[in-house]
């Protein structure tokens, strides 16, 4: 059973650019989340995604936009890349997005951005 | 609003116990997480309790948590070396929303 997939793994940048990353829930799962983890820091909500909407949004700059489709797979693009963007942007996934239980998120690897 | 605190660094010796601390301002939440992070991966759920536990083992971990002080504790026991990782506290956001805050991580590191 797959986990959580993201690509790409590594990608730089440079300022003002833009940048596109992807991610496949676990098998079952419907709500995809997106975090930045800056270097040495615990990871931030950026938003979340259920029923191809966004939920929740955390305190991110409109710069960070995102998308799920159909099949529950999402993506996170953010526009005008600043040096500050730099970090592990890991994506979660859940069934529903409402916490139930001991339903925990299952967290990807983590595409890792750098901008130059 | 939300915050969790977390000790930076923790370094012990290979066969000791580890105790890893949190303190967080919310006490609204049903269950408290502790992720573990390994070099160059995400994050790996550990062990998790339940808001109304003061206490869960689960094999070489043990949560405490003491809600009076808002205080969450990890004791892993026996540590070895495959340990060494960087251990991070985590708890939903109010308002019932699966989305977590976490603290900033406690880098472990095991020596022989």
């Amino acid at each position: 059973d797959a986990g959580v997939t993201q690509s790409p793994t590594h990608l730089i940048k440079t300022r003002g650019q833009q940048v596109t990353l992807r991610c496949s829930p676990k098998s079952g799962h419907d709500t995809v989340s997106w975090y930045q983890q800056a270097l040495g820091q615990g990871p931030q909500f950026i938003f979340q995604y259920y029923e191809e909407e966004e939920r929740q949004r955390g305190n991110f700059p409109d710069r960070f936009s995102g998308h799920q489709f159909p099949n529950y797979s999402s993506e996170l693009n953010v526009n005008a890349l600043l040096l500050g963007d730099s970090a592990l942007y890991l994506c979660a996934s859940s069934l529903g997005a409402f916490e139930a239980g001991a339903n925990v998120l299952t967290f990807g690897a983590g595409s890792r951005l750098t901008v130059l | 609003g939300e915050d969790v605190e977390q000790s930076l660094f923790l370094s012990v010796r290979e066969g000791d116990s580890s105790v890893i601390n949190c303190t967080y301002t919310d006490s609204s939440s049903t269950y408290l997480y502790w992720y573990k992070q390994e070099p160059g991966a995400g994050l790996q759920l550990l062990t998790y309790i339940f808001s109304n536990m003061d206490m869960k083992q689960d094999q070489r971990l043990t949560v405490l948590l003491n809600k009076k002080d808002k205080h969450l504790s990890l004791r892993i026991a026996d540590t070895q070396t495959g340990d060494s990782a960087i251990y991070f506290c985590a708890f939903p956001f109010s308002g019932g929303y699966n989305k977590l805050i976490f603290g900033a991580g406690t880098r472990l590191a095991v020596h022989p």
